[in-house]
């Protein structure tokens, strides 16, 4: 079973401390995606990936940024955790090219910034 | 710019009852259409899709259909289960590039279902 597999479910970091949540995916994906989930906000989108070290800017950028050395590999970076990055984290891969059958994700990371 | 609108939640219903989720979207082009489904402390899944005018999409007893005169694509079911509580997400992509499209999601509609 393809899958999209993030590091880890829960985890509580302090303020001001660099915080790597990681994303893997084993279906040969060229696109890949990061979302962060609130309540009543939806999915909105914070960086995607077309390509090995490429990366693009999505709706909600500040304060983040990401990694993409390898094409099955696709982290994202908080430099300086906040209290307002609190929230939960999901990873998404795509194929480039058709058929689309859209975004697999993985379960998602829950981060609290004490 | 694309945008995606969803009836606010939470919805209850009892079991065996027929749901309905509404769902608008503002889009260029043709887009194509989807709905997600989150169950509880899992990621999100494809529920459903449909990429172009009239299609029906379905799955697991759920259907939507794209209807470009009204820009809706609201999801149903005719009769639902305590296993369907879960948060869906409707969401579009405009495939103007195919392959390379980000998609664009509602805020999410969560569903409790009651025995």
């Amino acid at each position: 079973d393809v899958k999209v597999t993030q590091s880890s479910r829960y985890l509580v970091k302090r303020t001001g401390e660099k915080v790597f949540l990681e994303c893997v995916q084993d279906m040969d994906h060229e696109n890949m995606f990061w979302y962060r989930q609130d309540p009543g906000l939806g999915l909105r989108l914070i960086y995607f990936s077309y390509d090995v070290k490429m990366k693009e800017k999505g709706d909600i950028p500040e304060g983040y940024s990401v990694s993409r050395e390898k094409k099955e590999r696709f982290s994202l970076i908080l430099e300086s955790a906040s209290t307002n990055q609190t929230s939960m984290y999901l990873c998404a891969s795509s194929l480039a090219t058709g058929p689309w059958y859209g975004y697999t994700f993985g379960s998602g990371t829950r981060l609290t910034v004490v | 710019g694309n945008s995606v609108t969803q009836m606010e939640g939470p919805v209850t219903l009892s079991e065996e009852a027929f749901l309905t989720i509404n769902c608008t979207y503002t889009a260029t082009g043709y887009p194509s259409l989807f709905w997600y489904v989150q169950y509880p402390g899992e990621g999100l899944q494809l529920l459903l899709k449909a990429t172009k005018a009239d299609d029906k999409g379905s799955n697991k007893g759920f259907e939507a259909t794209y209807r470009k005169e009204t820009t809706s694509f609201h999801l149903e079911k005719g009769s639902v289960q305590v296993s369907d509580s879960a948060v869906y997400f409707c969401a579009l992509t405009p495939i103007s590039n195919f392959g390379n499209e980000k998609l664009t999601f509602g805020t999410g509609t969560r569903l409790t279902i009651i025995p």
